[in-house]
């Protein structure tokens, strides 16, 4: 499977602290994405990076991409209540056609 | 914004029954697609259409058709539903066929057949 796969599983902070979490895929790609789904609910795109780029930056979150190790890292910085969500990376099918999605970081932030 | 809404947030179904999952997007988008999301395995999409009538298989289409009739409106339809179906449906628009681009959600349908 194309699937991306998130490390951890789950993870729980306290706010203020940062959350690290962090995606491999397997074949190569030009673009891969990280979403947001709040409980229940759709996902919402949070940031794009390309993969001639190696860090990118929006507001308190941080995406690296390495592409010789396949592999990308979402940092949300200062932590708030706010950010408890599950956070999904997606790349391209090989098509370009659609997202193949991994299967997700649940991150739980306590105030 | 771009909206996209689904006709329910809930549904529950028997065995056997033909079920319809409608979303619409307001925005002109090109591209619509269905996933299903259950715990443990992320989102797998079902089918994509990129065009009016047009429509291509996703990862997991067995036990399921869809419809696209109208640019905004894209259906899926499970035609005898079983239990192993009952999960959380997700609609997505995407503006035209580019890897580059972001795809926008509904809020999701959660499905039970019993």
């Amino acid at each position: 499977s194309q699937q991306g796969e998130e490390d951890p599983q789950a993870l729980s902070i306290q706010e203020g602290e940062n959350a690290t979490m962090n995606c491999s895929y397997k074949t190569s790609i030009n673009n891969l994405q990280w979403y947001r789904q709040n409980s229940g609910r759709g996902l919402v795109h949070l940031i794009l990076i390309r993969s001639n780029e190696r860090e990118k930056h929006s507001g308190r979150l941080r995406v690296t991409l390495d592409t010789s190790k396949k592999s990308s890292s979402l940092l949300i910085t200062a932590s708030r209540a706010a950010d408890t969500a599950s956070y999904f990376c997606a790349t391209p099918n090989q098509a370009g056609t659609a997202l193949i999605f991994g299967k997700g970081t649940t991150l739980s932030v306590s105030s | 914004d771009v909206k996209v809404t689904q006709s329910s947030r809930y549904l529950v179904k028997r065995t056997g029954e033909k079920v319809f999952l409608e979303c619409v997007q307001d925005m002109d988008h090109e591209n619509m697609f269905w996933y299903r999301q259950d715990p443990g395995l992320g989102l797998r999409l079902i089918y994509f259409s990129y065009d009016v009538k047009m429509k291509e298989k996703g990862d997991i289409p067995e036990g399921y058709s869809v419809s696209r009739e109208k640019k905004e409106r894209f259906s899926l339809i499970l035609e005898s539903a079983s239990t192993n179906q009952t999960s959380m449906y997700l609609c997505a628009s995407q503006g035209h066929t580019s890897s580059y681009n972001e795809q926008f959600f509904g809020p999701g349908t959660r499905l039970t057949v019993l």
